[in-house]
């Protein structure tokens, strides 16, 4: 959606580095998500945060980190303990009445 | 626990036919049910949702799904498909209440309509 900023949209890394991907958004939503999603598959939640200075881990943590100092950003670390990282990444914003989740455009991860 | 089943990886029609996307879930309650699709190297689009009321919701693109309660299914159809249909489509559900709102998502299913 247009109010969920994902960037880079393509991002290649080396093996061992530790490399951040930026999910920002002007919706005013309070909860804030990324997933995980591969080639012909689901999506499978990473972390996500209910509230500023708050995330809880998903189901597939391991190997990430994220923070929330600010409503607006929740930055994904995929740090060299994630042994396979290549994969589109999707970050989402809840809110609204019904809290209806929003997608960003994603961004492609890659291990050269 | 709380999951969703979309039983066909892949629908095949052709343009112009009806479409049917299946979805099934097993929540506790009365969930909220969502459709989404998503377009080659694209995020998730919201399409539509059920929260209450009429069983039969209307969305974006002509599309629209049904609520059946007893058979806990949310099933997504169009009555004339076209080409710019063919996507990836997720069904996704969330319980009311409980101590998150995280959302549970169907595995997909390939959308191939053909001219």
């Amino acid at each position: 959606d247009g109010g969920i900023t994902q960037s880079p949209k393509y991002l290649f890394r080396k093996e061992g580095q530790n490399v951040t991907l930026s999910c920002e958004q002007n919706l005013n939503h309070d909860a804030m998500y990324w997933y995980r999603q591969d080639p012909g598959q689901g999506l499978r939640l990473i972390y996500y945060s209910q509230i500023v200075n708050d995330f809880q881990k998903g189901d597939i943590a391991e190997g990430y980190s994220v923070s929330r100092e600010k409503k607006e950003s929740f930055p994904l670390t995929v740090t060299s303990a994630q042994k396979n990282p290549t994969a589109f990444y999707l970050c989402a914003t809840q809110g609204g009445t019904e809290n209806t989740i929003y997608f960003g455009e994603g961004s492609w991860l890659t291990v050269v | 626990a709380q999951s969703v089943a979309q039983p066909e990886d892949q629908v095949n029609v052709a343009e112009g036919n009806p479409l049917t996307v299946k979805c099934t879930y097993s929540v506790s309650g009365n969930p909220y049910l969502f459709w989404y699709v998503q377009y080659p190297n694209r995020g998730l689009q919201f399409l539509l949702k059920y929260i209450t009321g009429d069983n039969l919701v209307k969305g974006s693109y002509g599309f629209e799904a049904e609520f059946n309660k007893s058979q806990t299914s949310f099933h997504l159809k169009k009555p004339s498909a076209l080409v710019s249909d063919s996507a990836l489509y997720f069904c996704a559900v969330r319980r009311r209440g409980g101590a998150t709102n995280k959302l549970i998502f169907g595995t997909g299913t390939l959308l191939a309509v053909q001219p």
